[in-house]
C-alpha cells in the first residue's frame, strides 16, 4: 500500500521554541496532504488542509501565524509549530490524499505521527 | 453536516469469536465511509472504505464492513477474532466542501480488546 512517512516521531523542546514536523508520501504524489491533532484517547481533529502550491485552509480555531504550513511540493508538507508552550504537546498525524484512475478513486494514508513534548 | 458516531468506547472479545464494532452515519447525499486501525503511538491504517456498489466491504486483515442504507450504519466485523486485533478503530465519512475539497471527520473511536 501507500506509504506516507513524518519526521521526527518524537520530539521533546523548550517553551518558546518552533519545531518543525516533515510529512512525506514516498510512492505517490499529493497535492493535498492533512494535518490532525489527537489529544488522549481522543479521535483526531482535523487542523488543516495543505495543497501543494496555494495556502493552507485551517479550521476554525487554530492558528494559522501559530502552525504554518508550507506544501512546497507534491511529495512533501511541513508543519511548523511556532513559540510552541506546553499546551501544544500533542500527538500530530499527516494524511496524503492519493487519487487514482479515471474515476477519480481516492484514499487518505497517514502518516504514523508525530509526539511533541514541549517542556 | 457529515457526521458519524461511534456508540462504544470499548468492545471486549473472546479470541477467536466474531466481533463487531459499529458505527452509524449521518450525510446528506451519497455517504463515502471508511474504517481506520490505530495501533498504540501509531498513525492510521486504512482498513476498508465504500464508495458505492456491494453492500459487503472487504478489507485488509480478515476485516469486513456492511453498508446499511435503512439503519444508516456501517459496521467493522470480522469472522474470527484475532488478540493482535486489539487496537483502537476508527470509522470516518468523508465531507465534500465544494470546488473539489473534502475533510473527513472522524468518530471517537472505538477501543477493540481481543482475550486470548
Amino acid at each position: 500500500g501507500a506509504v506516507v512517512s513524518q519526521h521526527p516521531s518524537w520530539v521533546i523542546c523548550k517553551s518558546g521554541t518552533s519545531v518543525k514536523i516533515e510529512c512525506r508520501s514516498l510512492d505517490f504524489q499529493a497535492t493535498t496532504m492533512f494535518w490532525y491533532r489527537q489529544f488522549p484517547k481522543q479521535s483526531l481533529m482535523l487542523m488543516a488542509t495543505s495543497n501543494e502550491g496555494s495556502k493552507a485552509t485551517y479550521e476554525q480555531g487554530v492558528e494559522k501565524d501559530k502552525f504554518l504550513i508550507n506544501h512546497a511540493s507534491l511529495t512533501l508538507s511541513t508543519l511548523t509549530v511556532t513559540s510552541a508552550h506546553p499546551e501544544d504537546s500533542s500527538f500530530y498525524i499527516c494524511s496524503a490524499r492519493r487519487t487514482r484512475g479515471l474515476a477519480g478513486q481516492e484514499t487518505q494514508y497517514f502518516g504514523p505521527g508525530t509526539r511533541l513534548l514541549v517542556l | 453536516a457529515q457526521s458519524v458516531a461511534q456508540p462504544e468506547d470499548q468492545v471486549n472479545v473472546a479470541e477467536g469469536n466474531p466481533l463487531t464494532v459499529k458505527c452509524t452515519y449521518s450525510v446528506s447525499g451519497n455517504p463515502y465511509l471508511f474504517w481506520y486501525v490505530q495501533y498504540p503511538n501509531r498513525g492510521l491504517q486504512f482498513l476498508l472504505k465504500y464508495i458505492t456498489g456491494d453492500n459487503l466491504v472487504k478489507g485488509s486483515y480478515g476485516f469486513e464492513a456492511e453498508f446499511n442504507k435503512s439503519q444508516t450504519s456501517f459496521h467493522l466485523k470480522k469472522p474470527s477474532a484475532l488478540v493482535s486485533d486489539s487496537a483502537l478503530y476508527f470509522c470516518a465519512v468523508r465531507d465534500l466542501l465544494g470546488s473539489g475539497t473534502y475533510k473527513y471527520i472522524f468518530g471517537t473511536g472505538t477501543r477493540l480488546k481481543v482475550l486470548a
